[in-house]
Formats: structure tokens, C-alpha cells, sequence
């Protein structure tokens, strides 16, 4: 079936750190693949999306690029801020547009000043 | 951009009682609505898929009698916990879809946090 497995947070970094948050899937085929981000007390935003292999999302500065060889879609940013402290959800939808997300369990990243 | 409200946000019940979660779209008309569930420190799992003016469609292992969910207009969905009991507390977050705005971005809700004495 299928799936998304991310690293284990929480994951703690100084302001202007490099991130990496790793995510890679189960799924046949070309699933399209998101991160989302939850800020303290808010819902889930979109932050970046692929849909085909080789694709980069990209938004705030951070970014993510789908890997088909490695079924990965790790998250980077080149420096954070503190306003970047929230809880990351990699996902995926299954090819075929069935709307279904399937879900990582979530990363919480904490920025420190 | 495009907001998904929830309420209310923060609910507590006695066991046996029922409750409902409205989930509305403010700015647009969502054709297509989902609501899940979140265990602490777990993922989301999805519980159902309501099309306006249709039955929901529940994934497996979902009790449809229990979880009763309502999408009678292209604003409102509502996930009634009948009969709850305390395994039934989690954190139920709503969301929405628009086919005109993107067809495949779902737009959230802040969720409702569910305690069930």
C-alpha cells in the first residue's frame, strides 16, 4: 500500500541553520508529493508540491526536489528563522487523482534565536 | 487565499453524548471535503470523503454509523461523534477542495480538539 516515512523529530536548530527533513514514500507509479506546514494553534498549509519526477517545489526558502530512483522528497532550507519553528507533513497522492493524501507523521522543528 | 474554518475548536462531552464539527469554507465552494483524525505525535489518517449532496465515502475500518458526516451545501460540511466515548478524544481537522481554484491542493482547517469523559 502506500505510504510516507519522515525522520523522527523533534528537531532542534539555531537560527541561520541548514535543514534537511527527510521524507521518502511507497506508492506505484508517479504519486504527486507535498510538504505541509503546521504553525502552533493553525491548520495545515501547502508549502511545496511536485507532481512528476525531477520536480522541484520551492516557496519561503525552503525546497524539496522528487526523486523517483530514491522514492525521496527530502525538505531543505539554507538558513532558517525562528518563525520556521512549526511541524512538517511530508504526503502523497496516490497517480490517478484519487485526492487521497497519505501522511508522514509529522516533524516538529523548534529555531532558536 | 483560500480559508477553511472549523467549530468549535475545543470541545469537551461527557461519555454517551454526541457532537458535532462544522467545517465551512469562507471564500470558496468546495466540492469536495475530507475530514481526518490526529493521534498525538501520529499522523493524519483520513477518515471520509464527502462529496456535496452525496454520501460520504469511508475508508476502511471507519464506522459510518458512528461517524456521521453531512455535506448538504458547497460551504458546509458536518462530522457528528455519535455516542462518544473516551478512545473517541483526537484532534479532528477538516479540509476542503476546489477543482476551480486547484485540482489538487487541499486547503485545511484548524481542527477540533475532541475530550470525551
Amino acid at each position: 500500500g502506500n505510504s510516507v516515512t519522515q525522520m523522527e523529530g523533534p528537531v532542534t536548530l539555531s537560527e541561520e541553520a541548514f535543514l534537511t527533513i527527510n521524507c521518502t514514500y511507497t506508492a506505484t507509479g508517479y504519486p504527486s508529493l507535498f510538504w505541509y506546514v503546521q504553525y502552533p494553534g493553525e491548520g495545515l498549509q501547502l508549502l511545496l508540491k511536485a507532481t512528476k519526477a525531477d520536480d522541484k517545489g520551492s516557496n519561503k526558502g525552503f525546497e524539496a526536489t522528487y526523486r523517483k530512483e530514491t522514492t525521496s522528497f527530502h525538505l531543505e532550507k539554507g538558513s532558517v528563522q525562528v518563525s520556521d519553528s512549526a511541524v512538517y507533513f511530508c504526503a502523497l497522492e496516490p497517480q490517478g487523482g484519487s485526492e487521497k493524501l497519505v501522511f508522514g507523521k509529522g516533524t516538529k522543528l523548534t529555531v532558536n534565536p | 487565499g483560500a480559508v477553511v474554518s472549523q467549530h468549535p475548536s475545543w470541545v469537551i462531552c461527557k461519555s454517551g453524548t454526541s457532537v458535532k464539527i462544522e467545517c465551512r469554507s469562507l471564500d470558496f465552494q468546495a466540492t469536495t471535503m475530507f475530514w481526518y483524525r490526529q493521534f498525538p505525535k501520529q499522523s493524519l489518517m483520513l477518515m471520509a470523503t464527502s462529496n456535496e449532496g452525496s454520501k460520504a465515502t469511508y475508508e476502511q475500518g471507519v464506522e459510518k454509523d458512528k461517524f456521521l458526516i453531512n455535506h448538504a451545501s458547497l460551504t458546509l460540511s458536518t462530522l457528528t461523534v455519535t455516542s462518544a466515548h473516551p478512545e473517541d478524544s483526537s484532534f479532528y481537522i477538516c479540509s476542503a477542495r476546489d477543482v476551480w481554484i486547484s485540482s489538487d491542493t487541499q486547503y485545511f482547517g484548524p481542527g477540533t480538539r475532541l475530550t470525551v469523559l
